[in-house]
């Protein structure tokens, strides 16, 4: 069964930085793209970017919105996906998810972690 | 990139049919077949329930349809039930490798 569960949410003050992890099980994780996808509160849904798989050479692409300030990066050994959000403001206050790519699509996701960020 | 564009609530009665649509350009709805829609109850997971337009993974029932023409999509939800109280996303593929979302419906089940 696939699972995939993010962690490292917190509260964080403005200007600081957090890492994300995204642990996976249940599939072959190198075969797939990532995506990482947030929920402001009140908000919808907003791509932050994604990763492609070992065939595609696990590059990075970003949302304009994010771009420059969040990383993304994968380690296949680990079966994890990784989100670096740097010089954070309160308006990336969110809930933060990762997503399977199943060709152009989302076809799992976890349940998700909080980041607020406030002094 | 700006989101697509959908309406902010729609409702109806157990049984019926409602129809959610979602529009944008040609860099995003009109120029791709990725078209997909997610139900989304808050603080959980969200689920896939189209892809591709109009396909549906196994396990999602043949009550939910999609379609597209132009630049708008749409999601039909028929025989509508208690459970289908959700918020609703619309997301496609857009130029420059890049993914964008609906800004979401909020299904209601009077």
């Amino acid at each position: 069964e696939v699972h995939l569960v993010e962690s490292g949410g917190a509260l964080v003050q403005p200007g600081r930085s957090l890492r994300l992890s995204c642990t996976t099980s249940g599939f072959t994780f190198e075969f797939h793209s990532m995506s990482w996808v947030r929920q402001a509160p009140g908000k919808g849904l907003e791509w932050l970017g994604f990763i492609t798989a070992i065939g595609y050479g696990e590059t990075a692409q970003y949302a304009a919105s994010v771009r420059g300030r969040f990383t993304i990066s994968r380690d296949d050994s680990k079966k994890a996906a990784y989100l670096q959000l740097n010089t954070l403001r309160a308006d990336d206050t969110a809930v933060y998810y990762c997503a399977r790519h199943d060709g152009m699509r989302f076809d799992y996701w976890g349940q998700g972690t909080v980041v607020t960020v406030s002094s | 990139q700006s989101a697509l564009t959908q309406p902010a609530s729609v409702s109806g009665s157990p049984g019926q049919s409602i129809t959610i649509s979602c529009t944008g350009t040609a860099d995003d709805v009109g120029g791709y077949h990725y078209l997909s829609w997610y139900q989304h109850h808050p603080g959980t997971a969200p689920k896939l329930l189209i892809y591709d337009v109009n396909n549906r993974p196994s396990g999602v029932p043949d009550r939910f349809s999609g379609s597209k023409s132009g630049n708008t999509a749409s999601l039909t939800i028929s025989g509508l039930q208690a459970g289908d109280e959700a918020d609703y996303y619309c997301n496609s593929y857009a130029t420059g490798n890049t993914w964008v979302f609906g800004g979401g419906t909020k299904v209601t089940v009077l």
